[in-house]
């Protein structure tokens, strides 16, 4: 059950864009129309703000979107704000094993 | 509201035994499949174990498989995670968490509940 592979971290400035990659096999991204992307900010709980690759749950602004291709997911964060700034986590469903978890991603709104 | 509250968290000796439970609020509990997720200090998430609505299906990560048993009880809308033979790499805070019924994710998650695993 190895995690999926995302940068440690990225960062951008106010009002821009930026993408975190989340790097899988043919057993897990490759392989399902699952995945998922959570923020999480320091002592709280993660939320969910992509699923299916690039559905939307209720409340989450279209700021955020997700794709997929081949084994490599993303999620794209545009009009960065200030509070967008936590850890963000990609999670595919797999073979046998369920889920996994990408290590997570620290973006830095500078 | 949809609430889960975790509890049951604290310090552990390696080789002793720990039992977590998850109350559910504000939603029918019997109606979804639930999971723990845990993240260690300093780590990324990770996902722990699965049970489905009625209990007949379960999976686990091979890192606690055999040493920890997931159990639900839909009448107290309460989960559980039984942890046993416990080592100093279960420490974490231990997430529980449910799977929306329309989708293949995590919607809801509690707030945690913090395992210590020392001597």
């Amino acid at each position: 059950q190895s995690a999926l592979t995302q940068p440690r971290s990225v960062s951008g400035s106010p009002g821009q864009s930026v993408t975190i990659s989340c790097t899988g096999t043919s057993s897990d991204v490759g392989g399902y129309n699952y995945v998922s992307w959570y923020q999480k900010h320091p002592g709280k709980a993660p939320k969910f703000i992509i699923y299916d690759v690039s559905k939307w749950p209720s409340g989450v602004p279209d700021r955020f979107s997700g794709s997929k291709s081949g084994y490599m997911a993303s999620l794209t964060i545009s009009g960065l704000r200030a509070d967008d700034e936590a850890d963000y986590y990609c999670c595919s469903y797999g073979n046998n094993y369920r889920w996994v978890f990408g290590g997570g991603t620290k973006l830095t709104v500078l | 509201e949809v609430q889960l509250v975790e509890s049951g968290g604290g310090l552990a000796q390696p080789g002793g035994s720990l039992r977590l439970s998850c109350a559910a609020s504000g939603f029918t509990f019997s109606s979804y499949n639930m999971n723990w997720v845990r993240q260690a200090p300093g780590k990324g998430l990770e996902w722990v174990s699965y049970i489905s609505r009625t209990s007949d299906t379960i999976y686990y990560a091979d890192s606690v498989r055999g040493r920890f048993t997931v159990s639900r009880d839909n009448g107290k809308s309460s989960l559980y995670l039984q942890m046993n033979s416990l080592r100093a790499e279960d420490t974490a805070v231990y997430y529980c968490v449910r799977e929306p019924g329309a989708a293949v994710t995590f919607d809801i998650w509690g707030q945690g509940t913090v395992v210590t695993v020392s001597s």
